[in-house]
């Protein structure tokens, strides 16, 4: 089993629009952080969201966490061409700084 | 604002050869990772290194795996004999610790 699966794998909005990304997991976790990847890059870190916090929000990003579903989900507002690329959801366990990470949502947005 | 860097950005190797994968991460962290992912796939953990010892590894990171701090800066990942299985980007991250890592770009690894 997985810890961190992504849904949905892709998604495809127009400039403007919302794109909303979910992301389970199944162990306890101490926190949660999504990732960004532009095409054939490394990761750029989002945002974290620690396993007593529900909401974060950092510019156009916002994070819920529900620890009791163990599920979260990455919006971002009013999208642009600029945001394509892959999110990653990664989880750290209790115990240590190791990420565990997730399948990925690719997101394109149309200009 | 600091980076971490991999060289060389693409290498190509024959099977059964060994690579050499190289990182420098941000000076002040203390906390180095070898992650891969192969191409269209999740990104996977391989290898933690802390205090000039591995600190996790996971099943992948097998005995033709190996990292090394050889100096204060520099943080490599050696595999032994090559197999067409590891083509992957391979990705060197760092921390200083309960913060969020900083990935380099990658070395996307060929074995034919």
């Amino acid at each position: 089993s997985q810890q961190g699966e992504e849904d949905p794998q892709a998604l495809s909005i127009q400039e403007g629009e919302n794109a909303t990304m979910n992301c389970s997991y199944k162990t306890s976790i101490n926190n949660l952080q999504w990732y960004r990847q532009n095409s054939g890059r490394g990761l750029v870190h989002l945002i974290l969201i620690r396993s007593n916090e529900r909401e974060k929000h950092s510019g156009r990003l916002r994070v819920t966490l529900d620890t009791s579903k163990k599920s979260s989900s990455l919006l971002i507002t009013a999208s642009r061409a600029a945001d394509t690329a892959s999110y990653f959801c990664a989880t750290v366990l209790n115990a240590g700084n190791m990420l565990t990470f997730g399948g990925g949502t690719r997101l394109m947005v149309k200009p | 604002e600091p980076e971490v860097t991999q060289t060389p950005s693409h290498q190509v190797t024959q099977m059964g050869q060994e690579v050499i994968l190289r990182c420098v991460p941000i000076s002040n962290h203390l906390y180095f990772y070898w992650y891969r992912q192969i191409l269209g796939q999740k990104v996977e953990f391989l290898v933690s290194f802390y205090n000039n010892e591995i600190s996790e590894k996971s099943e992948i990171f097998d005995d033709q795996f190996s990292v090394e701090r050889p100096d204060g800066s520099n943080f490599t990942l050696k595999i032994r004999s090559t197999k067409l299985e590891d083509s992957a980007m391979y990705f060197c991250a760092s921390t200083r610790g309960n913060s969020p890592l900083h990935f380099g770009n990658g070395t996307r690894l060929t074995v034919t």
